[in-house]
């Protein structure tokens, strides 16, 4: 069966410190992957998508940036964290058409 | 661009009673209308999906419509239960957009013993 793993949980880091999240999927192949964003009582915000390796999509302009180095990891960078990039993360992956995504168990960002 | 409402408002029932959640949205009609489930803390869950061509699909006690004509969805729970409380996020899908899946804010749900 299909997993995914996100992590850290948690993770508090100060201003202008670098950021690294991980997510990564066992039990499938060529999966569209995402990363979400969501803000205390909000929606998720799609921040980037990945339809192949080495392919990114970017939806919202900001100090964050993703990449896909192997075909079932996922990686949520940022080179100076702000303030501002404090929320939920979340990682999903989805396969055919049709079929509803699967999300990580997300990670807690906050910037101090 | 799109845009999806959700109540955001609590909706506050009897366990036992039905559960009716509304998810608006403008512009042209999605391809694929999801549901999902999420609990503080976690990631969403996938309840149901309905296509633009179907107007109503079930599961178990939930029940989905789909309205392209009042462009809306309706989510149904019956005879809920506390375990039903909950933030259900109305999520859609255009053809035109890569396969990418955008959420609405949420409404939560309390289902009183």
């Amino acid at each position: 069966s299909q997993t995914i793993h996100q992590w850290p949980a948690t993770l508090v880091q100060p201003v202008g410190s670098p950021l690294s999240l991980e997510c990564t999927v066992e039990g499938t192949s060529n999966p569209n992957l995402y990363w979400y964003r969501q803000a205390a009582g909000r929606g998720l915000q799609l921040l980037f998508y990945s339809v192949g390796i080495g392919q990114i999509s970017s939806e919202v302009p900001q100090n964050l940036s993703a990449s896909r180095p192997q075909d079932r990891q996922f990686i949520l960078s940022s080179k100076k964290l702000l303030l501002s990039d404090s929320g939920f993360y979340l990682c999903a992956w989805s396969g055919e058409e049709g079929y509803g995504y699967t999300f990580g168990s997300g990670t807690r960002l906050t910037v101090v | 661009s799109q845009k999806i409402e959700q109540n955001s408002e609590a909706l506050n029932i009897q366990e036992g009673k039905t559960a009716t959640l509304t998810c608006n949205y403008t512009n042209y009609s999605p391809a694929y209308l999801q549901w999902y489930r999420q609990d503080p803390g976690r990631g969403p869950v996938f309840l149901l999906l309905i296509r633009e061509n179907e107007k109503e699909k079930r599961k178990e006690r939930l029940k989905v419509t789909f309205d392209t004509t009042l462009k809306q969805s309706l989510f149904h729970i019956t005879a809920s239960q506390p375990a039903d409380s909950a933030t259900y996020l109305c999520a859609l899908l255009w053809m035109d957009s890569s396969y990418k899946l955008i959420f609405g804010s949420g409404t939560r749900l309390l289902v009183r013993p």
